[in-house]
């Protein structure tokens, strides 16, 4: 069956500009997570949706970060006034339940110049 | 506040050797989950394998195999006769029941490269 996907793949953006980065999980489950990799680093939590809600926001930088989940599939990371060390590996991924394993999309790679 | 340490930030060995990546854990929890992710060079972190807290039996899967060790917080990873596809960044991570969410908590990765 088809895995986490996100778009895109990669993108280059300006300081001070605005970007969204979407995630479509796998179909069927409820659990969906952001998490960001930089350089020669593990991944780490940005934010947790269990349905449409986020239910745990506490990775979150500060608040130009921001991420919705509306119709509780797809979900759109949103970034604004971005900044040089905001560039990093985003990660998706999604499980059935909270506390099962999680599946990771390819990423997208944000770089701010 | 959990952590994950992965002391080993780069393991080369030559095919065929075996090879372990340590893992250390830290958690107040009583009821945790310890995870390991590979993550070849295209990128894409890959679902190995996942433990609970009261589950101490070490596990076998192919040249694989994982040992659990409570008394030592360590969930150290194997992999036997190596292979040139085996290179990789391999995480450990843990998830608390406690959190809401269960997120991961990922280690630093160790980078392992197989010579052949």
């Amino acid at each position: 069956g088809a895995g986490v996907s996100q778009t895109p793949s990669n993108k280059v953006t300006e300081k001070g500009k605005y970007v969204e980065l979407r995630c479509d999980p796998i179909s069927g489950h409820t659990a969906l997570y952001w998490y960001r990799q930089s350089l020669g680093q593990g991944p780490e939590f940005l934010i947790y949706f269990q349905g449409t809600g986020a239910a745990d926001d506490s990775g979150l930088p500060n608040d130009r970060f921001f991420a919705v989940r509306p119709e509780g599939s797809v979900s759109t990371l949103k970034i604004q006034r971005t900044e040089r060390g905001d560039s990093a590996v985003y990660l998706c991924a999604s499980s059935s339940q909270p506390a099962y394993e999680q599946y990771f999309g390819p990423g997208t790679r944000l770089t701010v110049t | 506040a959990q952590k994950v340490t992965q002391a080993q930030t780069e393991i080369s060995v030559v095919e065929k050797e075996d090879v372990t990546l340590d893992c250390v854990y830290e958690t107040r929890d009583t009821t945790y989950y310890l995870f390991w992710y590979k993550q070849p060079p295209s990128g894409e972190l890959v679902f190995l394998i996942r433990r609970n807290s009261f589950d101490e039996q070490n596990e076998i899967s192919g040249r694989y195999s994982w040992n659990f060790q409570k008394s030592t917080s360590s969930f150290n990873f194997t992999i036997t006769a190596s292979q040139v596809v085996d290179s990789a960044v391999y995480f450990c991570a843990l998830s608390e029941l406690g959190n809401a969410g269960n997120m991961l908590t990922f280690g630093g990765g160790t980078r392992l490269m197989v010579k052949p």
